[in-house]
């Protein structure tokens, strides 16, 4: 068990390109979540996936951002039209249902200029 | 709607006791959890209370009180490592069978020596 990996950990784009992210999350648990976090602040909801049903999406996103975890294994994130407000560190969680606590990736950070 | 508060800072001193209040508005309430997050890395999770009391863990316990929506922190014996920024989070059967978690903003903590 190497944790949650992400892939990559930083990611420096240009504003109006595609990104994606990919997260490899311990191989027991049924749960993937995204958060998104900026400097100083907790982090945010985006969306969670239980097993390779994605069971809620924030209404924060927009259709820029889409999410997938094929087969129920790993997931990528990706957004589409990158802005600027988008720069932020991505994390990548995941959990086992009845099970308390989140195992945490390192993150992705994301920087669009 | 739901929503957390914590202090945004708390300094103390090497060996002492520090308490990080969380007091929470929430529409149906699971739990409460706590996290621990150095600069640059992963969210740890620390501690979970999902009934009244206290739960220890080695140098630090947390605290709920469900009737009045409030929890913390409790860090003993500080040590310099402690320094980081220490979140709580709240889930509920709202959010996917307590599946999601929302995070508060943070209590960033500096130890000194």
């Amino acid at each position: 068990d190497t944790g949650v990996s992400q892939d990559p950990r930083h990611k420096i784009t240009k504003r109006g390109q595609n990104v994606t992210f990919r997260c490899d999350p311990i191989s027991e648990h049924n749960r993937l979540y995204w958060y998104r976090q900026t400097l100083g602040q907790g982090p945010e909801f985006l969306t969670y996936f239980q097993n390779e049903a994605q069971l809620e999406k924030s209404r924060l996103l927009s259709d820029r951002f889409s999410a997938e975890r094929p087969k129920g294994s790993f997931s990528t994130l990706e957004i589409q039209r990158t802005e600027q407000g988008d720069s932020a560190m991505y994390l990548c969680a995941s959990s086992f249902t009845g099970t308390q606590g989140y195992t945490f990736g390192s993150g992705t950070r994301l920087t669009v200029v | 709607g739901q929503s957390l508060e914590q202090p945004s800072e708390v300094t103390a001193v090497e060996g002492a006791i520090v308490q990080i209040n969380c007091t929470y508005q929430t529409s149906g309430f699971y739990g409460l959890s706590w996290y621990q997050q150095h600069d640059g890395g992963a969210p740890t999770f620390l501690s979970y209370n999902g009934l009244d009391g206290l739960e220890e863990t080695g140098r630090f316990s947390s605290f709920l009180s469900r009737s009045d929506s409030y929890g913390y922190l409790l860090l003993q014996e500080l040590q310099m490592k402690d320094s980081a920024s220490y979140f709580c989070a709240v889930s509920s059967p709202l959010y996917n069978q307590g599946g999601k978690l929302i995070f508060g903003q943070g209590t960033e903590l500096s130890v000194k020596p």
